[in-house]
């Protein structure tokens, strides 16, 4: 079975700095989907970035980056530029690409502060 | 637009009730999940459904169910044996398959806050 672990429970960031926050996962497929979701106070989930197995370039949007190594099974996420906004609970998460597989495999999550 | 929405926002239930948490979406998904979020912590599993009139118990099922009668729809009914059922609900839904490359991740709800009285 797999499994999706976030060893950081919490970290703290100035405002416009670097953040990385750690994800690695274990499976014994090769072909496979991971994503980085946040949830703000609101409560509702929104996806930040996704990465596809199959693709070596890693996936960025904007302020935040992966830096997916799939030998390494690690998927962290960089936030550039951090901003007030950022704070939140970031959970990293997996699902197998193989037909008929639909369940997502979700870490316990890193609450991000943002401090001023 | 599309998404998936969630009712009520709010919800108290006394003890020795059964409660339905509804969840609709128009997204055209296949797949819908209901999860369970306790505060501080990650999201546990409770049902999951690939199509209409079939679902899979998730990691915590018990005093849980579900019903998924169409496409759009798939209600959780949290039963009196749910003996702690105080928690945050999120439904979500995705695609199925691999031939859909680059969109194959879950929309979420806004949840359900759901207080045991």
């Amino acid at each position: 079975a797999q499994t999706v672990t976030q060893s950081q429970p919490e970290m703290s960031v100035q405002e416009a700095e670097t953040v990385t926050l750690s994800c690695t996962y274990d499976t014994s497929e090769s072909d496979y989907y991971l994503f980085w979701y946040k949830q703000p106070p609101s409560r509702q989930m929104i996806l930040v970035i996704r990465q596809e197995a199959y693709k070596q370039q890693n996936a960025t949007e904007n302020r935040f980056s992966v830096n997916f190594q799939k030998a390494a099974k690690s998927f962290s996420l960089k936030i550039s530029d951090s901003q007030l906004g950022d704070a939140a609970m970031y959970f990293c998460a997996y699902r197998s690409a193989y037909l008929g597989t639909y369940k997502y495999i979700f870490g316990t999550g890193t609450r991000l502060k943002v401090l001023a | 637009d599309g998404g998936i929405t969630q009712s009520p926002k709010y919800l108290f239930r006394k003890e020795g009730q059964n409660v339905t948490l509804s969840c609709e979406q128009n997204l055209n998904h296949d797949a819908m999940y209901w999860y369970r979020q306790d505060p501080g912590q990650g999201l546990r599993l409770i049902y999951y459904s690939q199509i209409v009139n079939d679902f899979q118990k998730g990691d915590i099922a018990e005093g849980y169910s579900v019903s998924r009668e169409k496409k759009e729809s798939f209600p959780l009914t949290v039963t009196s044996a749910q003996k702690n059922p105080t928690a945050f609900y999120l439904c979500a839904s995705s695609i199925i398959g691999f031939m859909n490359r680059g969109v194959n991740e879950q929309f979420f709800g806004p949840g359900t806050r759901l207080t045991v009285l």
